[in-house]
């Protein structure tokens, strides 16, 4: 059974740090890329970056480039997303998405993981 | 940026009666390696999304043949051909074909 559990969320300040979590079972962790994605409160949905299988390509969103880093541990089977600079637009829910093989992008979704940042 | 544009962005639909939502995007979704990076997801209320349609047309495992997914370049469709109670919620198209991966704003289905 394939799971993704993030972690990480809190309330922060604006100007201030959070690293995400996201543990994950179930599938060949190592072989898939892997994605963040968010959902402002009762707005839609926007991805945010992606890391390759081996963690060498990243890729983000206009919004959070230069302020978010995503890694990967494969030895863990675990992704991350380092949030920098946050602002109160970055509030939202925070999904940790793979993919699948071939052309499946998002195939499963973790809960998501809260982020508030207001003073 | 490729601009995911969706209608309607809310639709009430009898069950049983069919269903369908348009997304046009902004530029042609035909990756230069043959493939159409277009999808549908379906966001259950309370729930993380979920894939439905991948590649313009193939129904994900799982997922009911009720749904289907079509069209090409810059114009496609997702239709329903029998609502049931149980697929309420927002549907939301996206483009993989290249980065940043953009989202439609959501088509909100309700029962009536």
């Amino acid at each position: 059974e394939v799971k993704l559990v993030e972690s990480g969320g809190d309330v922060v300040q604006p100007g201030g740090s959070l690293r995400l979590s996201c543990a994950t079972s179930g599938f060949a962790f190592d072989d898939l890329s892997m994605h963040w994605v968010r959902q402002a409160p009762g707005k839609g949905l926007e991805w945010v970056s992606l890391i390759s299988s081996d963690g060498s390509r990243t890729y983000y969103g206009d919004s959070v480039k230069g302020r978010f880093t995503i890694s990967r541990d494969n030895s863990k089977n675990s992704l991350y997303l380092q949030m920098d600079s946050l602002r109160p637009e970055d509030t939202a829910l925070y999904y940790c998405v793979k993919d699948d093989y071939g052309s499946v992008l998002f195939d499963y979704w973790g809960q998501g993981t809260l982020v508030t940042v207001s003073s | 940026d490729f601009v995911m544009t969706q209608t309607p962005l809310s639709l009430s639909v009898t069950p049983g009666q069919p269903a369908s939502i348009s997304c046009k995007s902004s530029q042609s979704l035909l990756h230069r390696d043959g493939k159409t990076y277009f999808y549908w997801y379906l966001q259950k209320p309370g729930q993380s999304p979920q894939l439905l349609i991948y590649e313009v047309f193939r129904r994900f495992s799982g997922v009911p043949d009720r749904f289907s997914g079509s069209g090409s370049g810059t114009d496609f469709t997702l239709k329903i051909s029998r609502v049931e109670a149980e697929d309420v919620g927002t549907y939301y198209c996206m483009q993989g074909t290249d980065f940043p991966h953009t989202f439609g704003q959501g088509t909100k289905l309700e029962i009536k």
